[in-house]
């Protein structure tokens, strides 16, 4: 069965930091790999997407995620962080019909 | 004006009420999803529907029925609410002859069950 873990529940960085938010899965072959952004009372925004090619992928707004097919993961990284970046990010994971989402890590920048 | 819109936005009701969720999309998409986003489990999938024909359960459809009315139109239907649905729920939509299949969310409703 497929499954999605992102263990940081929280984390809090300065602005100007770096930025990395971590993404384990569980899946039977090669996955459809996202990550998605929700701003406070948004929807769901596609940051960035990956299936297969070079395994680092770049995003929108300065994101990147590496997949390491060894570790089953899917690291977001970001080398500067700007407030606005303050939000929650879903990894999610699947074949490409139907995804599922991890729980979530609630991302807060201080000034 | 948005891609993916849900009515209403915000909605307070009663135990055993009968509640309609709206999504309407201007993407032209095919599929359409319904979530609910529950604090540390994420957005669980509760139907879908690849086209108007063409209705699944997803992971939690107990509670839920849905209705796909045309291919820009999929509601959500708690037939008799409970607390325990009180939740934020999300539409979703992905394009059929997409590489990705990513999906388009719309903005939420937030759904309070007394």
């Amino acid at each position: 069965a497929q499954s999605v873990t992102q263990p940081d529940i929280h984390i809090t960085v300065s602005e100007g930091a770096s930025l990395e938010l971590r993404c384990n899965y569980s899946y039977g072959a090669t996955p459809y790999l996202f990550w998605y952004v929700q701003s406070p009372g948004q929807g769901l925004q596609l940051l960035l997407k990956y299936f297969s090619g070079d395994t680092l992928v770049q995003g929108i707004k300065g994101f990147e995620a590496e997949f390491k097919r060894s570790q089953s993961s899917f690291n977001l990284r970001k080398p500067s962080v700007h407030w606005s970046d303050a939000a929650e990010y879903f990894c999610a994971v699947g074949p490409r019909d139907k995804v599922i989402f991890g729980p979530g890590t609630s991302l807060s920048v201080i000034p | 004006d948005a891609d993916v819109t849900q009515t209403p936005r915000n909605r307070i009701t009663k135990t055993g009420k009968r509640i309609m969720l709206e999504c309407s999309q201007t993407k032209g998409h095919d599929r359409m999803y319904w979530y609910r986003q529950d604090p540390g489990l994420g957005l669980r999938l509760i139907y879908y529907s690849f086209d108007v024909k063409d209705i699944n359960k997803g992971e939690i459809s107990d509670g839920y029925s849905v209705s796909r009315q045309a291919q820009a139109k999929f509601s959500l239907s708690l037939e008799s609410a409970i607390p325990n649905q009180t939740a934020l729920y999300f539409c979703a939509t992905s394009d059929l002859g997409g590489t990705y299949n990513e999906q388009f969310f719309g903005p939420g409703t937030r759904l309070t069950v007394l």
